[in-house]
């Protein structure tokens, strides 16, 4: 399958701190997507991105689809505890129909 | 609020047992999948259906087989249960579309197999 490189792997902060964290391809990507999964539960999607160079927000997170469609980029301003869980980064290429590939995720420790 | 539902959070089953993992969507998505997810791995897509009494095969289908004889319903079926098939069951579901939407996740499975 599609391999997703996503760094760091895992990250400890302040409460306060800003976070980021990337992810990459091999091939190039129509679709990004950015998921958050708290502990016990399932994956909740927080951006979609559908456009090269395409920069959304919700609330304190930012994610940009990577001019080369190879890269996407997570931003977290301001850490607060609630913060903490795995987060995912999800590709699609116009080659694999409805089929997304996920990245190895980061996990996220915020410090009170 | 879409709801994707699963039937068990916890389960525990001996190797060789056969083990039916349910996964039920209320928002009539086409698309319905089952993943798993282990440490250091990430999310890996072990089957995959657009519509009733299709499947397609993920990246990883060896061990497992999966049914969907109703739109809202995609049950994923380990025929004779392995210890290295401990891990987390995700499904997922989405609508179809020109262009890929975002899954809906249920809570997840953690299977046990001694």
């Amino acid at each position: 399958g599609q391999q997703l490189n996503q760094s760091p792997q895992s990250m400890f902060i302040q409460e306060g701190e800003d976070v980021s964290m990337n992810c990459t391809s091999s091939s190039i990507f129509n679709t990004w997507l950015w998921y958050k999964q708290d502990p016990g539960e399932g994956p909740v999607l927080l951006i979609a991105l559908y456009k090269a160079g395409e920069l959304t927000s919700n609330g304190r997170l930012t994610a940009q689809f990577g001019i080369t469609r190879k890269d996407s980029f997570l931003n977290i301003s301001a850490s607060i505890p609630s913060d903490v869980g795995i987060y995912f980064c999800a590709g699609h290429s116009p080659n694999t129909g409805n089929q997304f590939y996920f990245g190895t995720g980061t996990s996220l420790t915020v410090i009170p | 609020d879409v709801k994707v539902t699963q039937s068990s959070r916890y389960l525990v089953k001996r190797t060789g047992e056969k083990v039916f993992l349910e996964c039920v969507q209320d928002m009539d998505h086409e698309n319905m999948f089952w993943y798993r997810q282990d440490p250091g791995l990430g999310l890996r897509l072990i089957y995959f259906s657009y519509d009733v009494k299709m499947k397609e095969k993920g990246d990883i289908p060896e061990g497992y087989s999966v049914s969907r004889e109703k739109k809202e319903r995609f049950s994923l079926i380990l025929e004779s249960a392995s210890t290295n098939q401990t891990s987390m069951y995700l499904c997922a579901s989405s609508l179809y579309g020109n262009r890929p939407n975002e899954q809906f996740f249920g809570p997840g499975t953690r299977l046990t197999v001694l």
